[in-house]
């Protein structure tokens, strides 16, 4: 199974402040790399698919990047909505796989 | 609308069966891969289960395998699972997903606790 790590865990910062989280897997999954953001008591929406394609009706500060095993999601000015909890997931190979996730808190 | 809505879960104890349900509607359901992705209390996601449109492939996570089973109705615009032998690890919030391997629409959930 591909295991995915996701750093830091979590973060404090404040609304305007770039923000960027790191996603790596155990091995090349190369470019098949989803980002999700989950709100406490809410189900998970989608925010990237495909290490950097944006998901229709996703706020453009929302950015992904890499290939390989190196990954990344950047909120350009975090919004007061984007605090939640962000969650990478793998889809190269069966079992689909989860980063343990990172918590964004407010500073 | 666009949604996903499921039923089935509920309180049951070790050693006992649940069939969750999903209710389909607003997309060409019959187009789309499904999954199961489950959330126990505090914890992550964990995907466990995924089905192809016409039901002739499916997929588990090794922790279900030979306990639940996936299946779909595309007739009726459902997607179920059927989980045998509960475990008190199986308790968490299912979700019932569209997609196989990129989750782009998600239900509310279904809380399944496994509990004496």
């Amino acid at each position: 199974d591909i295991q995915m790590t996701q750093s830091p865990s979590s973060l404090s910062a404040s609304v305007g402040d770039r923000v960027t989280i790191t996603c790596r897997a155990s091995q090349s999954i190369s470019s098949n790399l989803n980002w999700y953001q989950q709100k406490p008591g809410k189900a998970p929406k989608i925010l990237i698919f495909a290490a950097s394609s944006l998901q229709s009706g996703v706020p453009s500060r929302f950015s992904g990047s890499g290939s390989g095993t190196d990954f990344t999601l950047t909120i350009s000015s975090l919004q007061p909505e984007d605090f939640a909890t962000y969650y990478c997931q793998q889809n190269y190979s069966t079992p689909r796989t989860f980063g343990q996730g990172t918590k964004v808190e407010i500073k | 609308e666009v949604q996903l809505v499921e039923s089935g879960g509920g309180l049951v104890q070790p050693g006992g069966s649940l069939r969750l349900s999903c209710a389909a509607s607003g997309f060409t359901f019959n187009s789309y891969w499904m999954s199961w992705v489950r959330q126990a209390p505090g914890k992550g996601l964990e995907w466990v289960a995924n089905i192809k449109q016409d039901g002739s492939d499916k997929y588990y996570v090794d922790s279900v395998k030979g306990r639940f089973t996936i299946s779909r109705d595309n007739a009726k615009y459902s997607l179920y699972l059927q989980m045998n032998s509960l475990r008190a690890e199986d308790t968490a919030v299912y979700y019932c997903v569209r997609g196989g391997g990129v989750f782009n629409m998600w239900g509310q959930g279904t809380m399944v606790t496994v509990s004496s």
